[in-house]
């Protein structure tokens, strides 16, 4: 089985329509991350937790929100859909306690392809 | 602040041929890098990393990478190119906080 899982993996959607993307780990880690994937742009971040109580922006959360409901479940929510939303998102954990923050490797979802029409 | 830059972004070699990887870093304080690789239709995984411990480090699959601070760069290279090789790799720096930035990524194309 997956450690990290991603629901849905695909989604089509019209704009102005409120999608929630959920991710679910079974690492027992404490970090977790969102991430977007746009061609040529490599990865953006934009939301981090580093525990239930610990939300923190990225570099583009403007036009998202995320909830943190246990330590295994991080949801991505996008309010009100536009187009520019179109693109790949991440799911990623990393464990704080295995050494120093930053050596920490980060696992991924399989990912959830998002269109907004 | 800390950037990362991947030299091309397709590579294409035939199967047995090295493959070579370019990243170069900025960094203020001591980095740690990252090679993650990304197959069709799946999340990144990790292909090796560097923490300060060996300059020379090898990961899965046979790829290594060297970290060399004098010129800031963590090149990712494999001897001999296999088919199921060809994916997309992205080098990616933490400066011990918590925020990793990914390269922008290099697609490579392992010709038969």
């Amino acid at each position: 089985d997956a450690d990290v899982t991603q629901t849905p993996r695909n989604r089509i959607t019209k704009t102005g329509k409120r999608i929630m993307l959920e991710c679910s780990q079974t690492k027992g880690h404490d970090r977790m991350y969102w991430y977007r994937q746009d061609p040529g742009l490599g990865l953006q971040l934009i939301y981090y937790s580093f525990d239930v109580k610990d939300i923190n922006k990225g570099e583009i959360s403007d036009g998202y929100s995320v909830s943190r409901q246990a330590q295994a479940k991080f949801s991505l929510s996008l309010e009100s859909a536009i187009p520019n939303q179109t693109a790949l998102y991440f799911c990623a954990t990393s464990d704080s306690a295995s050494g120093r923050a930053g050596s920490n490797e980060q696992f991924f979802g399989p990912g959830t392809r998002l269109t907004v029409l | 602040a800390q950037s990362v830059t991947q030299l091309g972004s397709h590579v294409s070699v035939s199967e047995g041929a090295l493959v070579l990887l370019r990243c170069n870093y900025s960094s203020s304080v001591p980095p740690y890098l990252f090679w993650y690789v990304q197959y069709p239709n799946q999340g990144l995984q990790l292909l090796l990393k560097y923490t300060s411990a060996a300059t020379l480090v090898k990961g899965i699959n046979g790829f290594e990478a060297e970290f060399k601070k004098s010129e800031t760069s963590f090149h990712l290279t494999k001897p001999s190119a296999h088919m199921s090789d060809a994916a997309e790799y992205f080098c990616a720096v933490s400066d011990g906080g918590f925020k990793t930035i990914f390269g922008a990524g290099t697609r490579l194309f392992v010709k038969a």
